[in-house]
């Protein structure tokens, strides 16, 4: 029973340097989500995917991008990172209706230094 | 656009006594209303949702939030907390126009022995 998986769950990346989160879901879910917490912030939609084959910028989108790779997996790049990138991010999913409640991973924590 | 604001940032209160959770957001045609528990170092998880019916939702852990309509509000409330309590709550509403989660900024709540 292992719904949202994300890995790593801890990475600390160096300026400049990329890497990818991943993602993947196995309750058939159509639709996807990355999101990043910051202290106060609550939770910001960095990008979406609201079925397999398509993506959609949420309200933080720069410096990432993302690939829906299958229906389970949606991945996370970082390009080339930066300290404003230190963050944690969660993946999350549903069956994309408007009155369905989203099923979250554990998170990855990043440090950017 | 869609708004949600979380009134208190932290919510100290002892063991067992009641708290109550503020959440209000912006008006919209259609709501559904989703209250989200962050135990420390987890993801998200749902305690309960409002899509339609009964104001009086119910939801896991002991919890309650009641929908107003006319004040805009969907207040969490605890008849009385315990320590595994501990935790960050989160209001979200869904946007008419995309199906996307708008989340508040959280409200932590502490217990005190």
């Amino acid at each position: 029973n292992a719904g949202v998986t994300q890995t790593p769950k801890f990475q600390v990346l160096k300026t400049g340097q990329s890497m990818t989160l991943q993602c993947a879901q196995d309750m058939n879910h159509n639709s996807m989500y990355w999101y990043r917490q910051d202290p106060g912030m609550g939770l910001r939609l960095i990008y979406y995917s609201a079925s397999e084959g398509t993506t959609d910028k949420g309200e933080v989108p720069n410096g990432y991008n993302v690939s829906r790779l299958n229906k389970r997996e949606f991945s996370l790049r970082l390009e080339s990172a930066a300290p404003s990138q230190t963050s944690v991010y969660f993946c999350a999913s549903n069956f994309g209706q408007q009155n369905q409640p989203q099923h979250f991973g554990d998170g990855t924590r990043l440090s950017i230094l | 656009a869609q708004s949600v604001t979380q009134l208190d940032s932290q919510v100290p209160v002892f063991e067992e006594a009641p708290v109550e959770l503020r959440c209000n957001y912006s008006s919209s045609v259609s709501v559904y209303l989703f209250w989200y528990v962050q135990y420390p170092n987890q993801g998200l998880q749902l305690l309960l949702k409002y899509l339609s019916g009964s104001t009086l939702v119910k939801g896991i852990n002991g919890f309650e939030a009641e929908f107003n309509k006319s004040q805009t509000s969907f207040h969490l409330r605890k008849p009385s907390v315990h320590i595994s309590d501990t935790a960050e709550y989160f209001c979200a509403v869904s946007d008419d126009s995309n199906y996307q989660l708008i989340w508040g900024a959280g409200t932590k709540l502490i217990i005190k022995p």
